[in-house]
């Protein structure tokens, strides 16, 4: 079964300070991995996804993740955050092959000094 | 484009009760899946349905039940709440569901709290 693991629960960055958010996957093949983000009382937004070709992908907000297979790993960075980027984070990974229904890690919680 | 609704937004319910949620999917998408958050279990996959059936059920017991209608409009029901049920439940929705990816788009989501 695929499984996904964000270790850090809360992140505190600086406004200005470049970020990053660790995501682990468990899964046999090649896996669709995303990330969304939740700001308080609302849902969740898709900010990118992988699906193959190049492992560096671009999403909206300024973000980008990086796929490592040899590291099961699918890291969400970004080089400024801005205050509004404090928001809950959430790694995501799908099988595919028929189901594209994401098993979602337990989220990161991003806060944000100024 | 109007974006996916959820009513009501807050629910209070007591143990025993039954409640009845709705999902007004975008217009022209004909897939809803439905998820419940939690602080203890995270975000957690309910069921899927496309064209008036379910075409995917997660892992939860049969209290928890669903339907989609010819506009694609979709309500779940939890009957004999428990306090475990509380929870914020969040409907998705996508152009073709599960079998093919479409990017799925999060309604607000309705906050359920059992007594």
């Amino acid at each position: 079964a695929q499984s996904v693991t964000q270790p850090d629960i809360h992140i505190t960055v600086s406004e200005g300070a470049s970020l990053e958010l660790r995501c682990n996957y468990s899964y046999g093949a090649t896996p669709y991995l995303f990330w969304y983000v939740q700001s308080p009382g609302q849902g969740l937004q898709l900010l990118l996804k992988y699906f193959s070709g190049d492992t560096l992908v671009q999403g909206i907000k300024g973000f980008e993740a990086e796929f490592k297979r040899s590291q099961s790993s699918f890291n969400l960075r970004k080089p400024s955050v801005h205050w509004s980027d404090a928001a809950e984070y959430f790694c995501a990974v799908a099988s595919g092959g028929g189901s594209y229904i994401p098993t979602f890690g337990r989220g990161t919680s991003l806060i944000v000094h100024p | 484009k109007a974006g996916v609704t959820q009513t009501p937004r807050y629910l209070i319910k007591t143990r025993g009760q039954q409640v009845t949620l709705s999902c007004s999917p975008i217009s022209g998408h004909r897939s809803v899946s439905w998820y419940q958050q939690t602080p203890g279990q995270g975000l957690q996959f309910l069921f899927e349905y496309f064209s008036e059936t379910q075409r995917n059920k997660g892992n939860f017991p049969g209290r928890f039940s669903g339907r989609q209608f010819s506009n694609s409009r979709s309500e779940m029901n939890v009957s004999t709440l428990e306090l475990g049920d509380s929870a914020l439940y969040l409907c998705a929705s996508s152009l073709t569901g599960a079998s093919s990816y479409n990017e799925q788009f999060f309604g607000p989501g309705t906050r359920l709290t059992v007594l």
